[in-house]
């Protein structure tokens, strides 16, 4: 069966601190992986990975992944408190349009 | 503005009532998903839909029941059959053409039990 693992389940940093969050997959036939983040209601979009080792970014968020390793990192650097929220990960199986996501990862961003 | 729009945002069930949670897209996607999201759980598939008139049962369908009449709507009904019906709902969408598309996600129902 699939399964999406993701690490740690919670954090707690200060403003300006860099996270790494993980997400790591064990699938048979890989699609993409997404991350996705969730303040109070509807998760948003963040990035959608389906090669390795390229890099995808948008402002402060980066992530990353490893097909080979088989897991991805979310990175957030100089962080704020409206970075604090549940970020999750869902992967996608080839054939497939169906997530598997993984639990979540709460970060809390305090001043 | 386009968008999936849930109803209603909170939701009372009372002992042996079945209720219905609406998920209305203007998006044109042609597929619809609903989730359910407990504490520490992420999110757990119950049903989708890739087509109108066509769905298929998710990982945790027991309890559970949907219809798929219309592109746009794709309602959950919550049976008495489900003995632990408090969570969050989520419904997502996502269009089938151009291949790889992300999901986008409605603001969710909470249903609690009186």
């Amino acid at each position: 069966e699939d399964k999406v693992v993701q690490s740690p389940l919670s954090l707690v940093v200060h403003e300006g601190d860099t996270v790494t969050l993980n997400c790591s997959y064990e699938v048979t036939n890989f699609r993409s992986l997404l991350w996705y983040k969730q303040e109070k209601k509807a998760p948003t979009f963040l990035f959608m990975l389906t090669s390795s080792g390229i890099e995808k970014k948008s402002g402060r968020l980066s992530s990353i992944l490893d097909k080979k390793e088989l897991f991805s990192i979310l990175n957030i650097t100089a962080t704020q408190t409206g970075d604090s929220a549940v970020y999750l990960c869902g992967q996608r199986g080839a054939g497939s349009y169906q997530l598997t996501f993984g639990k979540g990862t709460k970060l809390s961003v305090i001043p | 503005d386009g968008g999936i729009t849930q109803s209603p945002k909170y939701l009372f069930r009372k002992e042996g009532q079945n209720v219905t949670l609406s998920c209305e897209q203007n998006l044109n996607h042609d597929a619809m998903y609903w989730y359910r999201q407990d504490p520490g759980q992420g999110l757990r598939l119950i049903y989708y839909s890739q087509i109108v008139n066509d769905f298929q049962k998710g990982d945790i369908a027991e309890g559970y029941s949907v219809s798929r009449e219309k592109k746009e709507s794709f309602p959950l009904t919550v049976t008495s059959a489900q003995k632990n019906p408090t969570a969050f709902y989520l419904c997502a969408s996502h269009a089938k053409s151009g291949g790889n598309q992300p999901q986008h996600f409605g603001d969710g129902t909470r249903l609690s039990i009186l």
